[in-house]
This record gives C-alpha cells, structure tokens and sequence, in this order.
C-alpha cells in the first residue's frame, strides 16, 4: 500500500528559529498533500494543503514545498512561537488507494 | 457552523463486548471518514462513506464495521472487542470526497477496553 515516512520524529527548536519536517511516500500516482497539527488532547486541524500541480504554497509563515520527481514534501515553519508546539502529520492522498494516509508525526516543541 | 460531533467523548468496555461510536458531520459534508488513532500506529483509516456508500475501507479486521444515515451521520460498530482496540476514534467529514476537499476532524472518542 501507500507508505508514507515522516521526520524527525521529535524537534526541538528555539523560538524565531525555523522547522522543516519532511515526508515522502512511495506512490507516483499521489495528487494530495496536506498537513495537520494536533494540539495535546485536541482534534487534528488542517493547517496547509498543496496538490499535485503546484510546487510550493505559503500562508504566513508556514510553507509546504513539492517535489514530484523525488516524491518528498515538506512543511517550513518560519519564525516559530511556543504555540506552534504540538503535534504535526503529513498525509498523502491518491494513487491506488483512493484514501488519505498519513505519516507518523513529528512532535515539534518551541521553546520560549 | 457546528463542526463534527462525536459521541461519546469516553468509554470503558470489557473484553468481548461490542461498542457503537457516532459521529455528526459538519452540516452539508456528505463524506465521513473514520480513523484510529494510537501512540504507536498512529492516524490508521479504517473506512470512508459518502452518500451512504462505503467508498473505501483501510485494513482492519471484520469486526470493525460502519455506516451512514442519509442525513450523513455515521456510526462506527467495534465487536468482540479486544484490548489492542483501546484507541483514540477519530471521525472526519468532508464537503464531498476526501480526494476533492479536506479533511475536518472531530474531538474523537476515546475507547478503553479492559
């Protein structure tokens, strides 16, 4: 089936740094790429999404970049806050399957 | 706009016994996708409906079944539980199919089975 790998698996940063979380996934055939953030005891939120015709998308300051041929995406946090703490999957969606599989997740902690 | 509803927020079972979960879609979604969520799987799917139809189904066991109403509310049917199937049970809906638009999820219920 489609498999989805995801890291790190932890990341710790200090506030203002940046974090980029990577995935990648093994179906060629996949169009759809978002990514949620799940806060401690909270639902999983979609924060960005990007589909297959687009290389790169932003809002504010996350960003995802897609790279097809490689079959990689990630997501870019600039300028990070300790509320972007939590936790954050990638999901992959297309290809074979029809359904939306997601990766592993990556608990990102801010440090004030 | 009321986002998805699911009920119970917690329950407790006992090995063997069956357990039924509800989840409300986001009014005018017609897809409802259900995931089980634990620290060591992670968000695994286990089956989407859309128009009362079960589009697609994740790898699960036959104990694990669902449906949808045709007002879009979905239950999920667990039987002869068994403790592995302790979980976070995440629901999710969607405008149309979850290849068209996103996903928005719900609180989720949480399933412990002693």
């Amino acid at each position: 089936g489609e498999n989805v790998e995801q890291h790190p698996s932890t990341l710790s940063v200090q506030e203002g740094d940046s974090a980029v979380i990577k995935c990648t996934y093994s179906d060629s055939a996949s169009n759809y790429f978002p990514w949620y953030k799940q806060e401690l005891g909270k639902r999983p939120q979609l924060i960005i999404d990007i589909r297959s015709n687009v290389g790169e998308k932003k809002d504010q300051r996350i960003a995802v970049t897609l790279n097809k041929t490689a079959k990689h995406f990630s997501l870019h946090i600039t300028e990070t806050q300790p509320e972007d703490s939590a936790v954050y999957f990638c999901a992959v969606f297309g290809g074979g399957f029809q359904k939306l599989v997601f990766g592993t997740g990556t608990r990102l902690l801010v440090s004030p | 706009k009321a986002g998805v509803t699911q009920t119970p927020r917690y329950l407790i079972k006992t090995r063997g016994q069956q357990v039924t979960l509800s989840c409300s879609p986001i009014s005018g979604h017609r897809s409802v996708s259900w995931y089980q969520q634990t620290p060591g799987q992670g968000l695994q799917f286990l089956f989407e409906y859309f128009s009362e139809t079960q589009r697609n189904k994740g790898n699960f066991p036959g104990r694990f079944s669902g449906r949808q109403f045709s007002n879009s509310r979905s239950e999920m049917n667990v039987s002869t539980l068994e403790l592995g199937d302790s979980a976070l049970y995440l629901c999710a809906s969607s405008a149309w199919t979850a290849r068209d638009s996103p996903l928005h999820f719900g609180n989720g219920t949480r399933l412990t089975v002693t």
